[in-house]
């Protein structure tokens, strides 16, 4: 089965960086573009980031752009999130998730999520 | 940046109940839209993509409609498993955006 485990996470003091990981297993990972989507505490879903299948094309949210690096290994079945510049606003947990095959416009697989924590 | 609100922010209704979730884009997004349903403490689920399309599994109690900019989810009777937040998010253009969530409550 589809599974997506995320990591990384933890506290980390403001304008520190921080790596997160996801592992893929139950699907190839080279078929699907893949997203980064988080969630501060007690607030909504915002959406981070998408990398294509292949790994050429990136989009990022206004607030996270020149400072987040969405990124792959095929080969490893592994998604990245680099974060640089880190700021308390940046504090959510942040869930690895899967576009939804062609034809269905959607994520359709998520992980469980690692949590930041932003905080001197 | 396309901007999406719903409305209400929360909702209060019983078993059985037939109870419909507003989202509005700012921009017209002809039918690039998903919804998904979150419950606490859990990653969302994808319930709707297409503004009306059913993803596989999810009961056909739940329906979408709309296009450009005025969408809508609704729950035809709602059951006790349906009690969940509900979020829309246009698949249009990047950077995808979601609406500020529905809280689906037990009244």
């Amino acid at each position: 089965q589809v599974q997506l485990v995320e990591s990384g996470g933890g506290v980390v003091q403001p304008g520190r960086s921080l790596r997160l990981s996801c592992a893929v297993s139950g699907f190839t990972l080279n078929d699907y573009p893949m997203h980064w989507v988080r969630q501060a505490p007690g607030k909504g879903l915002e959406w981070v980031a998408v990398v294509s299948d292949d790994g050429t094309s990136q989009y990022y949210t206004d607030s996270v752009r020149g400072r987040f690096t969405i990124s792959r290994d095929n080969s490893k079945n592994t998604l990245y999130l680099r974060m640089n510049s880190l700021t308390v606003e940046d504090t959510a947990l942040y869930y690895c998730a899967r576009e939804a095959p062609e034809e269905v416009a959607g994520i359709d697989y998520w992980g469980q999520g690692t949590l930041v924590t932003v905080s001197s | 940046d396309i901007q999406m609100t719903q409305s209400p922010s929360s909702v209060s209704a019983s078993v059985g109940d037939r109870v419909t979730i507003t989202c509005r884009a700012s921009h017209s997004i002809s039918n690039w839209l998903a919804w998904y349903q979150q419950k606490p403490g859990k990653a969302p689920k994808f319930l709707i993509f297409d503004a009306s399309s059913l993803q596989s599994g999810v009961p056909s109690r739940f329906s979408g409609s709309g296009s450009g900019t005025d969408f809508s989810l609704t729950i035809s009777s709602l059951q006790p498993e349906d009690f969940a937040t509900y979020y829309c998010q246009q698949t249009n253009r990047f950077p995808l955006t979601f609406g500020g969530g529905t809280r689906v409550e037990i009244k």
